[in-house]
């Protein structure tokens, strides 16, 4: 069964510092491996997906991510937070068995001080 | 492109009551998908459907059902609601073109509460 482990319930980075967002999966079979940001009262935004092509994963707003199978790992970085990246973010896997479903993570809430 | 959008987004309904919540899509996806956010349990699958078809179900009670029209909008139905039925209930679709997962845009989602 494929699972998603994101390390910190709550993040607090300063404005101007790097965000590093962890996300460890579980999956018997090469995953699809997505972030999604959550801003309040608002539905999921995609930041960036891994779909077996690079490792090195880029996406909106100066976000990345690597993916890396030896260590099962597909952490979100940014070099420099902003205030506007404040908000929820939710690793998701996706693809080892015939569902299309999406399973998440218990999610990271990103505090950013000015 | 319009995105995917979700009525209403704001609904207070009574122990015992049923509701219907309804998923336009983004034009050309066929595939729309139905998820459960709450504090305690995070973001849950309930079902997926694709060409008015359920492809996809998860481990919800039959209390939850959905369904899934010619032109890919979807409702879900949740009969004889519970207290631990409140939540922001998301839809999401995609292409599901490529035979493999593909990339899911969510709505705004239905926040409902139960009194």
């Amino acid at each position: 069964a494929q699972s998603v482990t994101q390390l910190g319930s709550h993040v607090s980075v300063s404005e101007g510092a790097l965000v590093l967002l962890r996300c460890n999966y579980s999956s018997s079979v090469p995953p699809y491996l997505f972030w999604y940001v959550q801003y309040p009262n608002q539905g999921l935004q995609l930041l960036l997906k891994y779909t077996s092509a690079a490792t090195l994963v880029k996406g909106i707003n100066g976000f990345e991510a690597e993916f890396k199978k030896s260590e099962t790992s597909f952490h979100l970085t940014k070099p420099s937070a902003h205030m506007s990246d404040a908000a929820e973010y939710f690793c998701a896997v996706s693809g080892a068995d015939s569902s299309y479903k999406l399973i998440f993570g218990s999610g990271t809430r990103l505090l950013v001080r000015p | 492109k319009a995105g995917v959008t979700q009525t209403p987004r704001y609904l207070i309904k009574t122990r015992g009551q049923q509701v219907t919540l309804s998923c336009s899509p983004i034009s050309g996806h066929r595939s729309v998908s139905w998820y459960q956010q709450t504090p305690g349990q995070g973001l849950q699958f309930l079902f997926e459907y694709f060409s008015e078809t359920q492809r996809n179900k998860g481990n919800f009670p039959g209390r939850f059902s959905g369904r899934q029209f010619s032109n890919s909008r979807s409702e879900m139905n949740v009969s004889t609601l519970e207290l631990g039925d409140s939540a922001l209930y998301l839809c999401a679709s995609s292409s599901s073109m490529a035979g493999g997962p593909d990339t899911q845009y969510f709505g705004p989602g239905t926040r409902l509460t139960v009194l």
